[in-house]
């Protein structure tokens, strides 16, 4: 069963300094790998994918994730961060067969100014 | 581009009521999925519904039940409501296609509190 581990329940970083949320997959075969962001009182929206290709994903609002297979991670990068990337973020991979998306159990993160 | 909507917002049921939930998909969109939301977790794979028939189901009890229309809406229903079933309830839209690779997007869930 593919499985999404995010080892930090909260991230604090000052405001213009680069982030990282960390993120690391099981699965077998091919992993595709997603970012959602989470607002108060909102849906999740989504950041950036891993299909295939360049280790480097680029998405929105600035953010990047890098892929590394050979340490089954995905984590979640800015390299200037903003007080209003304060939310919840949860790392997600995709069911090999269909779209259904595992969650890991999200990431606090809080940019103070 | 109306994007995935979800009613009601907010709904308050007595434990052993029945709930249904509704989702509308973004446009274009033919492949509905539920997602259950606790409290301080990450969503969780409830089904998910494509040509009006259930393609996936998550570990959920038969309590959970779905439904999709032919113009793709969805409703999610829950019966003999337990106390855990409080949770937000999050409506995901794709494409069918077998193996898309279109991510999912969201509606603002529906935030269920049973009492």
């Amino acid at each position: 069963a593919q499985s999404v581990a995010q080892p930090e329940d909260q991230v604090n970083v000052a405001e213009g300094n680069p982030l990282t949320v960390k993120c690391t997959y099981s699965v077998s075969g091919n992993p595709y790998l997603f970012w959602y962001v989470q607002y108060p009182n909102r849906g999740l929206q989504f950041l950036l994918k891993y299909i295939t290709g360049d280790n480097l994903v680029k998405g929105s609002y600035g953010f990047e994730a890098e892929f590394n297979k050979s340490q089954t991670s995905f984590h979640l990068k800015k390299p200037s961060a903003l007080v209003s990337d304060s939310a919840l973020y949860f790392c997600a991979v995709r069911d090999a067969g269909y779209s259904t998306l595992t969650f890991g159990k999200g990431t606090m993160l809080l940019v103070s100014p | 581009d109306a994007g995935v909507t979800q009613s009601p917002t907010h709904l308050i049921k007595t434990r052993g009521q029945q709930v249904t939930l509704r989702c509308s998909p973004k446009s274009g969109h033919d492949t509905v999925s539920w997602y259950q939301q606790a409290l301080g977790q990450g969503p969780q794979f409830i089904f998910q519904y494509y040509e009006e028939e259930e393609r996936q189901r998550g570990n959920f009890p038969d309590r959970f039940s779905g439904h999709q229309f032919p113009n793709y809406s969805s409703e999610l229903n829950v019966n003999a409501l337990l106390l855990g079933d409080s949770a937000l309830y999050l409506c995901a839209s794709s494409s069918g296609l077998a193996g898309s690779l279109y991510e999912q997007y969201f509606g603002p869930g529906t935030r269920l509190t049973v009492t």
